[in-house]
């Protein structure tokens, strides 16, 4: 079965620091997309980067990077020099393989991210 | 401006009413879906739909049900059968199955 898990309930830092959210999946397909979502205390769901199982290079977009890993099923994302409005609940997610036409996403728990100034 | 609209944002409903939930998109996706989130939770699958007049169950369709004879609408029905209706629901849109899922800004229904 599919499965994503955040292992980090919470983490708490002090605005400017680094800081990494860990994603680890579980999938039987060979063909799949791993998503990074964030969701402000608003609630909308904001999406973030979409990564193919074929493409295992890291992406940075600004202060953000993730890093995809095949051999350890994780699929990490990097905040650098945080700030006050990166606070959030992120979603790691995971697609059903591109045959089953279901366009199914597998979630994880979340990370809670709280910025202090 | 394109995206996808939910009403209303908040929504009380005595126990043993059906409710239903509206979800609008105007970014032409084929695909829409009905998702759930419950405090502490991510978030689960209740329906989803490719095209027009065609859905499947997802992996907690029991006491929900769905339409989708317009492209642009794909409303939940929240029925008395489910037994726990309290929590926070999320429609998304994609192109296709294998799209980008976009979200709308949810609906908090809130059962008494």
């Amino acid at each position: 079965a599919q499965k994503v898990t955040q292992a980090q309930t919470e983490i708490s830092v002090v605005e400017k620091e680094d800081v990494t959210l860990d994603c680890v999946y579980e999938t039987r397909d060979t063909t799949y997309y791993l998503f990074w979502y964030k969701q402000p205390p608003s609630g909308e769901l904001v999406f973030l980067i979409r990564r193919n199982s074929f493409d295992e290079q890291n992406e940075i977009s600004g202060r953000y990077s993730w890093n995809f890993q095949k051999s350890t099923s994780s699929f990490n994302f990097t905040i650098t020099a945080s700030q006050v409005v990166d606070s959030a609940v992120y979603f790691c997610a995971l697609s059903e393989a591109p045959s089953s036409n279901t366009g199914k996403l597998i979630f994880g728990q979340g990370t809670t991210l709280q910025v202090k100034p | 401006d394109g995206g996808i609209t939910q009403s209303p944002k908040y929504l009380f409903r005595k126990e043993g009413q059906n409710v239903t939930l509206s979800c609008e998109q105007n970014l032409n996706h084929d695909a829409m879906y009905w998702y759930r989130q419950d405090p502490g939770q991510g978030l689960r699958l209740i329906y989803y739909s490719q095209i027009v007049n065609d859905f499947q169950k997802g992996d907690i369709a029991e006491g929900y049900s769905v339409s989708r004879e317009k492209k642009e609408s794909f409303p939940l029905t929240v029925t008395s059968a489910q037994k726990n209706p309290t929590a926070f629901y999320l429609c998304a849109s994609s192109i296709g199955s294998t799209g980008v899922q976009y979200f709308g800004p949810g609906t908090r229904l809130t059962v008494t």
